[in-house]
């Protein structure tokens, strides 16, 4: 099976713009969640969708929006992004009736 | 709340030695807890969970991880460390009731030296 794949790996954006990065689970895969990587926080959990439901939130504030779609693969979006956005945003999937996450290979977003 | 902690930022090693890293949690109920490794410039890689059952357990490359509930600790060994185990190394953890939403520590850096 194909792993977990996100677009684009690289972004640059200025202060103010939107983004949106796009993740597509291990086929069968239901439950999509993605976390922030960044060298002074680590890894924060953003959200996580099951069947285009969000099941869970993270503490980030309303810029950061999140959707899945019927085929499982989702999108997150960050809107009037600030210099402290830049991070790696990591995207990971989860077969049903376990809890093992499977990354993919991130996107790193620099914002300037 | 649900917390990890990683005390050292980086761990040396010589290659062949047995090796180490050290992860101790916090949890409301049953952990559940895991050890995922980073490469450079790339995803995390699964290496291993507990759940339930049996206190050691075998995860991928020859990783294992020892879960003591007394002393709230889930530490990471191998008995032979090789130089391309040298990468950062994040321990995680989450409650039963609190979904897919996993709780990470820091990240320990090991570097494995021939």
């Amino acid at each position: 099976k194909a792993g977990v794949t996100q677009t684009p790996r690289y972004l640059i954006k200025t202060r103010g713009q939107q983004v949106t990065l796009s993740c597509s689970p291990i086929s069968g895969h239901r439950s999509v969640s993605w976390y922030q990587q960044t060298p002074g926080q680590g890894l924060q959990f953003l959200f996580e969708y099951f069947s285009e439901t969000q099941r869970n939130k993270g503490n980030f504030p309303g810029r950061f929006s999140g959707r899945q779609f019927s085929n499982s693969r989702s999108e997150m979006n960050v809107s009037t992004l600030e210099l402290g956005d830049s991070a790696l945003y990591l995207c990971a999937s989860t077969p049903d009736l376990t809890d093992t996450q499977y990354f993919g290979p991130g996107t790193r977003l620099t914002v300037l | 709340a649900q917390s990890v902690a990683q005390p050292e930022d980086q761990v040396n090693v010589a290659e062949g030695n047995p090796l180490t890293v050290k992860c101790t949690y916090s949890v409301s109920g049953n952990p559940y807890l895991f050890w995922y490794v980073q490469y450079p410039n790339r995803g995390l890689q699964f290496l291993l969970k507990y759940i339930t059952g049996d206190n050691l357990v075998k995860g991928s490359y020859g990783f294992e991880a020892e879960f003591n509930k007394s002393q709230t600790s889930f530490h990471l060994k191998k008995p032979s460390a090789l130089v391309s185990d040298s990468a950062l190394y994040f321990c995680a953890v989450k409650s039963r009731n609190s979904g897919y939403a996993l709780n990470f520590g820091k990240g320990t850096s090991l570097l494995v030296t021939p």
